[in-house]
This record gives structure tokens, sequence and C-alpha cells, in this order.
């Protein structure tokens, strides 16, 4: 049973338009949770992170809200670029589970000029 | 210079025969983890090691083996290598952010082909 699901496979999106990448969790003890990103050839690097505490994270053009009581997080970018291509993965951790991370099947997002 | 590093970045082996994947940091974490992607699963815990001493199973480590030689380095072995186990093979090491969320680094990933 996936803990961490990405429903949406892939998203196409016009640039300087918004993007948002969805993920929903089923495991309440997930003390905080992460995005990845990553282009073809290269490993995942760290986009932002959101603690269980807090319902809003923003670092520039990326925005994680989390919900938890619909056990759900969303990643929002704005305004897509290009360069923003890539495949995107959400993450969960916590102390419970040795703050190992858990991921989510990943979003293929593709931005359009 | 890159901070997980991983040997060989492809390979192609024949089934039944082992096979070996390095790691090497230069982030000074004790926190060394092995994963593979798989298209539509994302990343799968192998196996991970949190200091020289400590080895543990992640969720398919079956049919993998681990060595964790030094602080900064961590190998994956495929002792008979299966075609189901032709994946991409990543990397990482981890550490604490401020507010106790531990972020992990990844190396660039094997590309593993088993015929």
């Amino acid at each position: 049973d996936q803990q961490v699901k990405q429903n949406s496979p892939s998203l196409s999106v016009q640039e300087g338009r918004i993007s948002i990448l969805n993920c929903d969790y089923t495991n309440s003890m997930f003390d905080y949770f992460l995005w990845y990103k990553k282009y073809p050839a290269e490993g995942p690097t760290f986009l932002i992170s959101i603690s269980s505490i807090k319902d809003k994270n923003e670092d520039g053009r990326f925005t994680v809200f989390l919900n938890k009581s619909a056990k759900h997080l969303s990643l929002h970018i704005v305004p897509s670029q290009p360069g923003d291509s890539a495949v995107y993965f959400c993450a969960a951790g916590g102390k419970a589970a040795g703050n190992k991370l858990t991921f989510g099947g990943g979003t293929r997002v593709l931005v359009k000029p | 210079d890159a901070d997980v590093t991983q040997t060989p970045r492809n390979r192609i082996t024949k089934t039944g025969k082992r096979i070996m994947l390095e790691c090497s940091q230069t982030k000074g974490h004790d926190r060394m983890y092995w994963y593979r992607q798989d298209p539509g699963l994302g990343l799968r815990l192998i196996y991970y090691s949190f200091d020289v001493k400590d080895i543990n199973k992640g969720e398919i480590s079956d049919g993998y083996s681990v060595s964790r030689q030094a602080q900064a380095k961590f190998s994956l072995s495929l002792e008979s290598a299966i075609p189901n186990q032709t994946a991409l093979y990543f990397c990482a090491t981890s550490d604490a952010l401020a507010g106790g969320i531990y972020e992990q680094y990844f190396g660039p990933g094997t590309r593993l082909t088993v015929t």
C-alpha cells in the first residue's frame, strides 16, 4: 500500500501560468513533507519543505500548502518557466519513521513556451 | 566537485552475474541510503545506514546487500542479478535541517540493465 501518492502522472502548462502538483498521504504520523525536482540523467534535488505544524511555506515562485485534515499537500509554481519542466516527487518523513522519507510516484511537468 | 558520487553511471550485465554499485560522499553525513526508481513507483528504499555500524533493510531489500565501508562510502550489491532489477539506482545522504526536517541529498544515479 502506497503511503504517499501522486495521482497525476503528468501535467502540461503554458509558460507564465500556474502549475499545481498534488500529493496525498495516508499516515498521520508524518511530521514533515518535502518536494524534490528531478531532471533526466540527474539525481533528485530538494526544492521546498513544510513542517506538519504549518499550512503554508513559500520560497520564491514555489509555495507548498498542507491540509492535514485532508492528508493532502500541493505545490504551486507561479509563474511556470520552461526550466521547470522536470519530474517532481513529494516525500514524507517523521520521527516515528526514523526520519526516513517515503516518496510518491512522481509527476512529470512540461512547461510549454 | 559533486558531494555525492556514484559509480558506475551506466551498467549492462547478464542474468546471474554479481554486480556492485558504489557511492561516496563528501558531505560528512552519517546517514546514507540506497533507492531504486521505477516508472510510476517513485523512489523505493532498498537499504539504509545511520552510521558505520548500523545497516537496516528498507521496503525492497530482497536480492540486494550493502556494505558501509566508512562514513563516506556505502556500496550496494546484487549477488545474482535478475532482469526485474533493471532500474535507476540512487544513493543519498541526509542531515537535519532547522526544525528537525531531514533533507536528503542524492547522487546522479546508476542506470542498471540486466539482460
